[in-house]
């Protein structure tokens, strides 16, 4: 089964809007990841939760995860076209202890000027 | 500048030709990741190589051939390929179960 099916996969602002985008997932974590790639580019880091978070800031990210529903969400507050790009989520490493990330498809997202 | 880079950035290669891909990174990590990424598909992981030893394969085909010679450095050897190994491929690394850094990738072509 998959892990971390992000939603929606597309999705078009204005600048200066925020942007908000889900991740779902299905066994049990120990922590969740969110990602941003550029086009052409590889995946950047951007903020990890950990299971016995609910909330975590930074700059204008915005992460929270409810473990009891598996799913996370990212806020990207006044969003700027330099925001322009795909976002993932990950979940891993597993609890085997193994370093087997997960990634969803990703939600592109694009900020017009 | 991630600390990871591959090369080549791009690569055409026929399916009779044999190629490999190279990543190296420059952080002091421990673990190294082969993934594959393809049009609207999830991000596939291929290899994990953790102290240069191989803990994950996932169920990767044999035209697909790994080497890490030491925790620097991870090489995709590549023989065979198919039409549909044409994506990005992507290197990354991380310290122990730390967010992992990736390279930029190299788009693969099979003609």
């Amino acid at each position: 089964s998959q892990q971390g099916e992000e939603d929606p996969q597309a999705l078009s602002i204005q600048e200066g809007e925020n942007a908000t985008m889900n991740c779902s997932y299905k066994t049990s974590i120990n922590n969740l990841q969110w990602y941003r790639q550029n086009s052409g580019r590889g995946l950047v880091h951007l903020i990890l939760i950990r299971s016995n978070e609910r909330e975590k800031h930074s700059g204008r990210l915005r992460v929270t995860l409810d473990t009891s529903k598996k799913s996370s969400s990212l806020l990207i507050t006044a969003s700027r076209a330099a925001d322009t790009a795909s976002y993932f989520c990950a979940t891993g490493p597993t609890t085997s202890g193994t370093y087997k990330y997960i990634f969803g498809t990703g939600t592109r997202l694009k900020v017009l000027a | 500048e991630t600390g990871v880079t591959q090369t080549p950035r791009h690569l055409v290669m026929g399916m009779t030709n044999k190629k490999s891909l190279k990543c190296e990174q420059h952080l002091g990590h421990n673990a190294m990741y082969w993934y594959k990424q393809s049009a609207k598909k999830p991000l596939e992981l291929m290899f994990v190589y953790n102290f240069k030893e191989q803990t994950e394969n996932n169920s990767v085909p044999s035209r697909f051939s790994p080497e890490c010679p030491n925790s620097s450095h991870l090489f995709l050897h590549l023989h065979t390929l198919q039409p549909e190994d044409s994506a990005l491929y992507l290197c990354a690394s991380s310290q122990g179960s730390q967010p992992q850094h990736f390279g930029d990738g190299t788009r693969l072509s099979i003609l």
